[in-house]
């Protein structure tokens, strides 16, 4: 069973300080991972994901994330922090052909002025 | 283009109340998915439809029923409410069948209290 846990529920960084949002997978299959940002009573949006090919992603607004097999890990960084960043950030996880995306807990990213 | 909307924003239920959400969308997705998000959770599956005709059970499916009316609608049912389906629910749809390559645009998404 494909499994992600996200390390700390809440993470706190001053603006133009480094964002790095972790996130862990458990899955028996070569998996497909995503990240997702999730604004204050809004949907979820697609930030990045991960299929197949480079191990590192870029995505939107400045975000990437690096797929480590051998730590099966999938953190999100971003080197300088916005306000605009502040928002609820999910890693999720889906395998092969599948339809049932497995998301993370999810972590509450503040910015500080 | 609407994209994803979801009907109604908020909704306050007595136990044992029966109510509809509506999804639609106007980007000729194929597949459309129920969700539930509560705090410390995540969002976890209720139903899916891969395709117009076809629904599937997720993580969650109790206590729910669904419809996929046709290609752009899916709606989520819920026959005699419980407290504890307290939640904000998300639709969001899918182009493709394999929804592993591709991505879900999800709708603002409906908050429901059962009191």
């Amino acid at each position: 069973a494909q499994s992600v846990t996200q390390l700390g529920s809440h993470v706190s960084v001053s603006e133009g300080a480094l964002v790095l949002l972790r996130c862990n997978y458990s899955s028996s299959v070569p998996p497909y991972l995503f990240w997702y940002v999730q604004y204050p009573n809004q949907g979820l949006q697609l930030l990045l994901k991960y299929t197949t090919g480079a191990t590192l992603v870029k995505g939107i607004n400045g975000f990437e994330a690096e797929f480590k097999k051998s730590e099966t890990s999938f953190h999100l960084t971003k080197p300088s922090a916005h306000m605009s960043d502040a928002a609820e950030y999910f890693c999720a996880v889906s395998d092969t052909g599948g339809f049932k995306t497995i998301f993370g807990a999810g972590t509450r990213l503040f910015v500080k002025a | 283009n609407a994209g994803v909307t979801q009907t109604p924003k908020f909704q306050v239920l007595k136990t044992g109340q029966s109510m509809t959400l509506q999804c639609a969308q106007d980007m000729n997705h194929n597949s459309m998915y129920w969700y539930r998000q509560d705090p410390g959770m995540g969002l976890r599956l209720i139903y899916y439809s891969a395709s117009e005709g076809t629904t599937d059970k997720g993580e969650v499916p109790n206590g729910y029923n669904v419809s996929r009316l046709n290609k752009r609608e899916f709606s989520l049912r819920l026959e005699s409410a419980a407290p504890s389906q307290t939640s904000v629910y998300f639709c969001a749809t899918a182009m493709y069948r394999d929804i592993s390559t591709d991505t879900q645009y999800f709708g603002p998404g409906t908050r429901l209290t059962v009191l």
